[in-house]
């Protein structure tokens, strides 16, 4: 069965770095095929991608977020782990992790995700 | 960016058919994928690679993808096919991009 789970703080300030894990179960993050997202999604607003990594460890980055984002992942952990630096409020959002099997690039198997809110 | 648009809302009677696009400039050329996403729920695939339906997705749902726009059909609409719509495609430059997403009414 095909899990992954969000953790992270809910509150974060303005300027702050918001770190996020993604723990996923039921696949391996060594599998050749499998890679893993992040998504968020600012209440009432549209799905926005943010970062992904494939099985070998390649990143790609949103173009317009790409200077404050991180993306890395611990395989023996199988987590996937996400920094997004100088929070702003309007990164406030549901923030998603998601697996993307190569190939076709769709979303499978999605986190329950995690309400992100960004006040001081 | 590879911006793709989508109508903000759709409605359809029950038991009618209710048909969602997503449009882009030759997006016939790529593989297209749907999801459907309730209030408070994480989103869940209904088509991928334009046309095929995930086990357990119920065959009045149907996809397809042409030229410049994509579409997904829900046909004999329920009331439980209320939900926002969202298509998505994958670009070597640009990894995943969504559609704004449409919200389906059924009346």
């Amino acid at each position: 069965q095909v899990t992954l789970k969000e953790s992270g703080p809910v509150l974060v300030k303005p300027t702050e770095t918001l770190t996020l894990t993604c723990t996923v179960s039921g696949f391996s993050l060594s599998n050749p095929r499998m890679g893993v997202s992040w998504i968020r999604q600012p209440p009432g607003k549209a799905l926005e991608w943010l970062a992904h990594i494939f099985s070998n460890d390649e990143k790609s980055y949103s173009t317009s977020l790409r200077s404050r984002l991180t993306i890395s992942k611990d395989t023996s952990k199988s987590q996937v782990v996400l920094t997004m630096t100088n929070m702003d409020p309007v990164d406030t959002a549901t923030y998603y992790c998601a697996r993307i099997p190569g190939g076709d690039f769709f979303i499978d198997y999605w986190g329950q995700g995690t309400l992100v809110t960004v006040s001081s | 960016s590879y911006e793709l648009t989508q109508p903000l809302s759709v409605s359809v009677a029950l038991g009618q058919t209710a048909r969602i696009t997503c449009g882009r400039n030759n997006i016939g050329s790529k593989s297209v994928h749907w999801y459907q996403q309730k209030p408070g729920q994480a989103p869940v695939l209904v088509i991928y690679r334009d046309s095929n339906r995930p086990s357990g997705i119920p065959e009045r749902f149907s996809g397809s993808n042409s030229g410049n726009t994509a579409t997904l059909t829900i046909s004999r609409a329920q009331a439980g096919d209320e939900a926002d719509y969202c298509c998505q495609v994958w670009d070597s430059s640009t990894a995943a991009v969504f559609g704004g997403g449409t919200k389906l009414t059924v009346l």
